[in-house]
């Protein structure tokens, strides 16, 4: 079983939708978690990270998270075509456990 | 500019050549690691470092190697051995371990093409 586990896509939706990327992870250990945004040859670089059950609001972007269920997600509002990218899901204790990303294409 | 400085971004090994990709971080960061990428895959750890003189293997150490003599750099080394070197390699930063107030940065990537 991977430690971090995420949809592989390619998730599509229209220009000014919500896109919404999901993630798993096993280790009820697990103390921190990211969401990192990658375009197509080019790094990773970090969107959100949150630590405590609930939301987290950053603009067009909230992450969710439920430590009972293990899960965390990454919503997009008013979805722009410069939010296709790849995202890549981490969770943190004493080392980094990274999915292996949702490739989302937002359609004009 | 705090940040992570990978060089070269593009660089080409012969078959049975050994080279060195420089990372260099000014972000006071005590951990430092290195991923690779194949191209639609995602990342997986060569090795990492928590602290100066200590490095560990990550998941596909073989064929590679690094050192961390200063906080500040941690070079890794593709040796002749690694059969299939091929990928874009990143290397990162976080302050110790991945606990509660910590964050993993990256740099920008180094393409290694075997010709």
């Amino acid at each position: 079983q991977k430690e971090v586990e995420q949809n592989s896509g390619p998730l599509s939706v229209p220009e000014g939708a919500i896109a919404s990327l999901n993630c798993t992870y096993s280790d009820r250990g697990s103390q921190s978690f990211f969401w990192y945004r990658q375009y197509s040859g080019k790094s990773p670089e970090l969107i959100m990270f949150i630590y405590s059950n609930g939301d987290k609001e950053d603009g067009r972007f909230t992450a969710q998270l439920n430590k009972a269920s293990q899960y965390v997600s990454l919503l997009i509002r008013d979805s722009q075509p410069s939010d296709s990218a790849t995202y890549l899901c981490a969770a943190a204790r004493n080392q980094f456990y990274f999915g292996t990303g949702t490739s989302l294409t937002v359609i004009p | 500019d705090g940040g992570i400085t990978q060089s070269p971004k593009y660089l080409f090994r012969k078959e049975g050549q050994n080279v060195t990709l420089s990372c260099e971080q000014n972000l006071n960061h005590d951990a430092m690691y290195w991923y690779r990428q194949d191209p639609g895959q995602g990342l997986r750890l060569i090795y990492y470092s928590h602290i100066v003189n200590d490095f560990q293997k990550g998941d596909i150490a073989e064929g590679y190697s690094v050192s961390r003599e200063k906080k500040e750099s941690f070079p890794l080394t593709v040796t002749s051995a690694q059969k299939n070197p091929t990928a874009f390699y990143l290397c990162a930063s976080s302050h110790f371990r991945g606990s509660s107030g910590n964050t993993i940065y990256f740099g920008e990537g180094s393409w290694l093409t075997v010709v």
